[in-house]
């Protein structure tokens, strides 16, 4: 089976408009995680998915940004009113539960998001 | 809060010389520690674990408590190691990462 998916791979937007970054988790994979790497950074937290539920979305920065997971599976990060701030790698991992023990994230390759 | 400082960002090693990557955190809890590494042009990648205490590629990371240390060490650089490496710590279900460490092996 291929590994976490992420589409598009590149995205260039105008300021202002709306975005949507989509996840394709491993298959049977019930976490699902979203992290956003800014130039010169390692990768910070935004968003935890157990399920459909997010069970953690301390690490969104503010309201313009809303992730959902519908069916546990697929899910979507969507940015509003992007600013030239919001520009970054956006990565997704999957993982088969809760991180603990020998529970391992497995990263898809990133969404490189560009706000002009 | 939790927190992972990796105090370098570039290193370079000539191939055969030992390289060590720093990694120190803040952490309140009973600490679990990784190391992750992105080769050119690839995903990022779990590398190793703390509590797996196994050797992966030639590397070892042990965890220091008492100094709040999880250094990389490999005692023979490969051009291959050539990548960019960041250590992480699992707090809540979630990952904070370091800022990275850039890894070139010249030959």
């Amino acid at each position: 089976g291929a590994g976490v998916s992420q589409t598009p791979s590149n995205k260039v937007t105008e300021k202002g408009k709306y975005v949507e970054l989509r996840c394709d988790p491993i298959s049977g994979h019930t976490a699902l995680y979203w992290y956003r790497q800014s130039l010169g950074q390692g990768p910070e937290f935004l968003i935890y998915f157990q399920g459909t539920g997010a069970a953690d979305d301390s690490g969104l920065p503010n309201d313009r940004f809303f992730a959902v997971r519908p069916e546990g599976s697929v899910s979507t990060l969507k940015i509003q009113r992007t600013e030239r701030g919001d520009s970054a790698v956006y990565l997704c991992a999957s993982s088969s539960g809760p991180l603990g023990g020998n529970t391992e994230a497995f990263f898809g390759q990133g969404t490189r998001l560009t706000v002009v | 809060a939790q927190r992972v400082t990796q105090p370098e960002k570039l290193l370079s090693v000539f191939k055969g010389a030992p390289v060590e990557l720093k990694c120190n955190y803040s952490y309140s809890g009973s600490p679990e520690l990784f190391w992750y590494v992105q080769y050119s042009r690839q995903r990022l990648q779990l590398l190793l674990r703390h509590i797996s205490r196994e050797s992966i590629k030639g590397f070892t990371a042990d965890l220091n408590k008492g100094e709040t240390s999880f250094h990389l060490k490999k005692p023979f650089a490969q051009e291959e190691d050539s990548a960019m490496y960041y250590c992480a710590l699992r707090h809540d279900y979630k990952l904070s990462f370091g800022a990275g460490t850039t890894v070139t092996v010249r030959a």
